[in-house]
């Protein structure tokens, strides 16, 4: 068990860029969420896969942003046309369906906009 | 949706203290979780703890589901429980999804030497 792992790490972007993001969840886990977390506050949802289904959406989650979990195991998250409100941390968690679990986060991805 | 309120919000504390941080929520919750975010911003997992409670070295957390409050408590402070402290809550009609964990704003600890 390797943990939910991020790619990249960090991102820097000028304004009206396109940029995405990877995660890897744990392996055995087949629930998949973002979150994005701006600085002095908690992570906020963004959506929620289980296995390649898309099942929850947050009104956060504005037309700019898609993601998608094509073969049920890593998740990408895109966001297009990218505004300097974008710059937060994007987290990615991931969690079984194994009652008495919760969920696992990645280190996180740190995008700035120029 | 529900509100999730962590008290206090900041804590400065001399190595070796005790403490105990606060978490009350609004509503019902199918799972609580307490993190600790690290300086680098790694949430990293301490307790999954919708009801009762466990213990985990010096870091034991209690879970009062009917009158809606979580405590976590830090005996013996040292310089490394330094960072942020978020409780999050899975609440079963949260209008941000039924899986979705709404956080806390945190409390933010420093240990001092």
């Amino acid at each position: 068990d390797t943990g939910v792992s991020q790619d990249p790490r960090h991102k820097i972007t000028k304004r009206g860029q396109n940029v995405t993001f990877r995660c890897d969840p744990i392996s055995e886990h087949n629930r998949l969420y973002w979150y994005r977390q701006t600085l002095g506050q908690g992570p906020e949802f963004l959506t929620y896969f289980q296995n390649e289904a898309q099942l929850e959406k947050s009104r956060l989650l504005s037309d700019r942003f898609s993601a998608e979990r094509p073969k049920g195991s890593f998740s990408t998250l895109e966001i297009q046309r990218t505004e300097q409100g974008d710059s937060a941390m994007y987290l990615c968690a991931s969690s079984s369906t194994r009652a008495g679990d919760g969920q696992y986060f990645g280190p996180g991805t740190r995008l700035t906009v120029l | 949706g529900i509100q999730v309120e962590q008290s206090p919000p900041d804590l400065i504390l001399q190595e070796g203290a005790n403490s105990t941080l606060r978490c009350n929520f609004s509503d019902s919750v199918n799972n609580l979780q307490w993190f600790h975010q690290n300086p680098w911003g790694q949430l990293i997992n301490l307790f999954y703890i919708p009801s009762g409670t466990k213990q985990n070295g010096r870091l034991s957390a209690t879970t009062v589901a009917t009158e809606r409050y979580s405590l976590l408590y830090i005996s013996s402070s040292q310089t490394t429980d330094s960072g942020v402290y978020f409780c999050a809550v899975e609440h079963p009609r949260g209008d941000t999804g039924r899986r979705a964990l709404t956080f806390g704003s945190g409390t933010r600890l420093q240990v001092q030497p």
